[in-house]
């Protein structure tokens, strides 16, 4: 089935921890998001990637890096740096880098404290 | 970053009841996009509009794109126990830098009674 596979579903974080989440799409979209969710906020958005090998920040990047190597995948890291890192994180991705496409939606990763 | 201002933040109705929600904004859009979440999931797109003073329905929901461009609303008609979850609005802005991102607004939360 095409769709986007974020994983994991639920991680936890030790103090000073950096951790990695990931997200991968089959359905040969452009551009990848990651945005942030916390109870009661709409999303923001933490980083965006338009085409391979380039990404950009959002608006709340700080604590957080990606990469963008394969059109695929587009993983987040959420570094010690993130001095408040739970939430529930989601992925999206749409066909074209601009345009009015709308974007789709893993099943997002929900992060906590040890 | 901007956010959409939607209204009502939360609803309690009775099975059977229609319901209505709206966002606004001081800035223009070219799409207005409705989602809805369930909980712990990702949101799910249920409407696209992309031209003002379109009215779109998707089964039992409507949405309209506002003619001014700052607005949009989404109703649901005769709703069902399986509505319940986060709707959200997301507006794209035109051209520029804006690079297919979205501004989302803060949700509304539904719960059906039996």
């Amino acid at each position: 089935d095409g769709g986007i596979t974020q994983s994991p579903k639920y991680l936890f974080r030790k103090e000073g921890q950096n951790v990695t989440l990931s997200c991968e799409q089959n359905l040969n979209h452009d551009a990848m998001y990651w945005y942030r969710q916390d109870p009661g906020q709409g999303l923001r958005l933490i980083y965006y990637s338009q085409i391979v090998n380039d990404f950009q920040k959002g608006d709340i990047a700080e604590g957080y890096s990606v990469s963008r190597e394969k059109k695929e995948s587009f993983p987040l890291t959420v570094t010690s740096a993130q001095k408040n890192p739970t939430a529930f994180y989601l992925c999206a991705s749409k066909l074209g880098s601009g345009g009015n496409q709308p974007q789709h939606f893993g099943d997002g990763t929900r992060l906590s404290i040890l | 970053g901007q956010q959409l201002n939607q209204s009502p933040q939360s609803m309690f109705i009775q099975e059977g009841e229609d319901v209505s929600m709206n966002c606004t904004s001081s800035s223009i859009f070219n799409t207005w996009l409705w989602y809805k979440q369930d909980p712990g999931e990702g949101p799910v797109l249920l409407i696209a509009l992309y031209k003002a003073g379109e009215l779109t329905s998707n089964g039992r929901l409507t949405a309209q794109f506002g003619i001014t461009r700052k607005d949009s609303f989404l109703n649901i008609s005769a709703s069902i126990p399986s509505d319940v979850g986060i709707y959200f609005c997301a507006g794209l802005q035109a051209g520029g830098t804006s690079y297919g991102k979205l501004t989302f607004g803060q949700g509304t939360i539904l719960t059906v009674h039996p």
